[in-house]
């Protein structure tokens, strides 16, 4: 079966300190990958994906993350976190072909000015 | 915005009774997905809706059951509610081509189940 471990349940980092929270998933065949974010009270939002191609992925808001293969992760990271970063961030993995995401448990980062 | 509308946004609901939730999906979409957060989890997916027709089922007991409708629009309906059933449910509308590129998601409706 799928399942996706995001080991850091709660970051906390002043702001301007880089980031990297980490995603690693079970899963042998062909996947596809996302990094979704929550901001409080709103909905969630997709960060970046990776389908195929440029393991180095950029998304929005000068979030990258890099794809691994031979170690099944998927790390979102960040050079420079800003007090608006504060959010929950899930790593999500899909089959290819399949019809739904799995998600992983969160992390919550908290930024401090 | 995403253009995806869950209604209502809160509820409350004592075990053993029935609810029904509802989404209206982005203008275009007309695949819907839903999911059930529970505190500190990720969302687990429950079913997706395609032309009207369940299109995919995670691990979840029959008295989770949704209805499409010709509008797109969709319904969660949970019968006999336990208290574990308590979370927050988010609705994903997207087209069946990009059912996972481009997965829009509302902003749930949390259910407390006492």
């Amino acid at each position: 079966a799928q399942s996706v471990s995001q080991h850091n349940h709660h970051v906390i980092l002043s702001e301007a300190a880089s980031l990297e929270l980490g995603c690693n998933y079970s899963y042998g065949g062909t996947v596809n990958l996302f990094w979704y974010v929550q901001y409080p009270g709103q909905h969630l939002q997709l960060l970046l994906k990776y389908f195929s191609g440029d393991p180095l992925v950029k998304g929005i808001k000068g979030f990258e993350a890099e794809f691994i293969k031979s170690k099944f992760s998927f790390n979102l990271r960040k050079p420079s976190v800003q007090w608006s970063d504060t959010a929950e961030y899930f790593c999500a993995v899909a089959q290819t072909g399949a019809n739904n995401l799995f998600f992983g448990t969160g992390t919550r980062l908290t930024v401090i000015p | 915005e995403t253009g995806v509308t869950q209604s209502p946004t809160h509820l409350i609901k004592t075990r053993g009774q029935q609810v029904t939730l509802r989404c209206s999906s982005q203008s275009g979409h007309n695949t819907v997905s839903w999911y059930q957060q529970a505190l500190g989890q990720g969302p687990q997916f429950i079913f997706q809706y395609y032309r009207e027709e369940e299109n995919g089922r995670g691990n979840f007991p029959p008295r989770f059951s949704g209805l499409q409708f010709p509008n797109y629009s969709s319904e969660l309906n949970v019968n006999a509610l336990e208290l574990d059933d308590s979370a927050l449910y988010l609705c994903a509308s997207t087209t069946y081509s990009n059912r996972l590129t481009e997965a829009f998601f509302g902003q749930g409706t949390r259910l407390t189940v006492v």
